[in-house]
């Protein structure tokens, strides 16, 4: 299917374990972010991604980590999971073309740390 | 450093009447503006955008906005709203330049239409 997806929409799991969010897209978008959105926080940026094996941090990115082996795929570890990071992960991604920044949402991931 | 505020975090309103969501931001560099609207357990889709030109910029489902530069705003309107505009919306805007297509959100505006 064409777009952008994310994998698993629902995870629940516990405190101390690792998990990890999966990203996927289909346009070859240069540019792949995630964001987490809690209630009274809009979306904050945790990571983004302007090519393959280019990363950097975004306004929250404490406690995650990321990786961009290929252009398409953009995947969000966070590698001890606690409860303050329950809450609802969005991906995106955007050509980055000149004048036109905007950006396609996936689904998102509801993430529930026990 | 870019900032957005959405000046209303909850807006109810009655079905076919004019609506209003405000948002202002702050910027040092010339920017992009978007308006996206999230419905619920879904992400986030795009409604308009200011890139350029005319300041009156028109979106999907009826919805247009003005850029306004001299007072920062981007408001969000629509003449005669529907039940299923309820949905929670936000504004962000993209620096350009060397921003790597980044967008920096609103907190978020969640408008209620009743019927």
């Amino acid at each position: 299917d064409a777009g952008i997806t994310q994998s698993p929409r629902y995870k629940i799991t516990e405190t101390g374990r690792q998990v990890t969010l999966m990203c996927h897209q289909t346009w070859s978008h240069s540019y792949m972010f995630w964001y987490r959105q809690d209630l009274g926080h809009g979306l904050r940026l945790i990571y983004y991604s302007a090519a393959a094996d280019i990363t950097d941090k975004g306004e929250v990115p404490d406690g995650y980590v990321v990786s961009r082996s290929k252009t398409e795929n953009f995947p969000l570890t966070l590698e001890s999971a606690t409860r303050s990071q329950t809450s609802v992960y969005f991906c995106a991604s955007t050509s980055g073309t000149p004048f036109n920044y905007e950006q396609y949402f996936g689904p998102g991931t509801r993430l529930t740390v026990t | 450093a870019q900032s957005v505020t959405q000046l209303d975090s909850q807006v109810p309103v009655f079905e076919e009447a004019p609506v209003e969501l405000r948002c202002n931001y702050s910027s040092s560099v010339s920017v992009y503006l978007f308006w996206y609207v999230q419905y619920p357990n879904q992400g986030l889709q795009l409604l308009l955008k200011y890139l350029s030109g005319s300041t009156l910029v028109k979106g999907i489902n009826g919805f247009e906005a003005e850029f306004n530069k001299s007072q920062t705003s981007f408001h969000l309107r629509k003449p005669s709203v529907h039940i299923s505009d309820t949905a929670e919306y936000f504004c962000a805007l993209n620096a350009g330049g060397t921003s790597y297509g980044k967008l920096t959100f609103g907190q978020g505006t969640i408008l209620t239409v009743h019927p």
